[in-house]
């Protein structure tokens, strides 16, 4: 299976900052990459796939970027919506994998 | 408006069944695969299976093949998780998940998610 490991785990923000997350694929993955936001109790939401293409509805303060198997998640303004946790995809191969989450918190 | 709502979820002892349910609306639902992802406490999500649009192709992570079946009914609008000799690692919230193909295929993604159902594997 293609691992994905995420860095940091958790971050504190404040409102206003700049944040990037980053995920790296155990072997490349071309740009077959996803992002998702999670909060406990609610559905995961998508907000980039194919590594930098900003899901229709999303605000334009995200964006992504990376192939091979280096990736990106930036987050320009980080707004009180915005804590979660995020997630990494790989959609390389038929089975699907997710990097760890990365908490981000104030 | 595009809609997932899963239900099914319980309390179930060690080797113990549960069928999980979802049901869609809003979309053409034979026309996309779906799948289950679940989240365990404390862990992250994890992928458990996928079906092709028409019922016809299906993939299961390691942990759960031979135990789970994946089906969907189509005239329903209803994906189907039908989990048996359940453990208690199973225990977690799961997802269905609408991809955005027909088939699992290379670089494809989920664009509609739902709140997901517990499932509690006790004695």
């Amino acid at each position: 299976d293609i691992q994905l490991t995420q860095s940091p785990s958790s971050l504190s923000a404040s409102v206003g900052d700049r944040v990037t997350i980053t995920c790296r694929a155990s072997q490349s993955i071309s740009s077959y990459l996803n992002w998702y936001h999670h909060k406990p109790g609610k559905a995961p939401k998508l907000l980039i796939y194919a590594a930098s293409s900003l899901q229709s509805g999303v605000p334009s303060r995200f964006s992504g970027s990376g192939s091979g198997t280096d990736f990106t998640l930036t987050i320009s303004s980080l707004q009180p919506e915005d804590f979660a946790t995020y997630y990494c995809q790989q959609s390389y191969s038929t089975s699907w994998t997710f990097g760890q989450g990365t908490k981000v918190e104030i | 408006e595009v809609q997932l709502l899963e239900s099914g979820g319980g309390l179930v002892q060690p080797g113990g069944s549960l069928r999980l349910s979802c049901a869609a609306s809003g979309f053409t639902f034979s026309s996309y695969a779906m799948s289950w992802v679940r989240q365990a406490p404390g862990k992250g999500l994890e992928w458990v299976s996928v079906t092709s649009g028409s019922g016809a192709a299906t993939y299961y992570a390691d942990s759960v093949r031979g135990r789970f079946t994946i089906s969907r009914d189509n005239s329903k609008n209803t994906l189907y998780l039908q989990m048996n000799s359940l453990r208690g690692e199973d225990t977690a919230v799961y997802h269905c998940a609408k991809d955005v193909k027909a088939l699992r295929v290379r670089g494809a993604w989920a664009d509609v998610w739902g709140q997901g159902t517990t499932v509690t594997v006790s004695s």
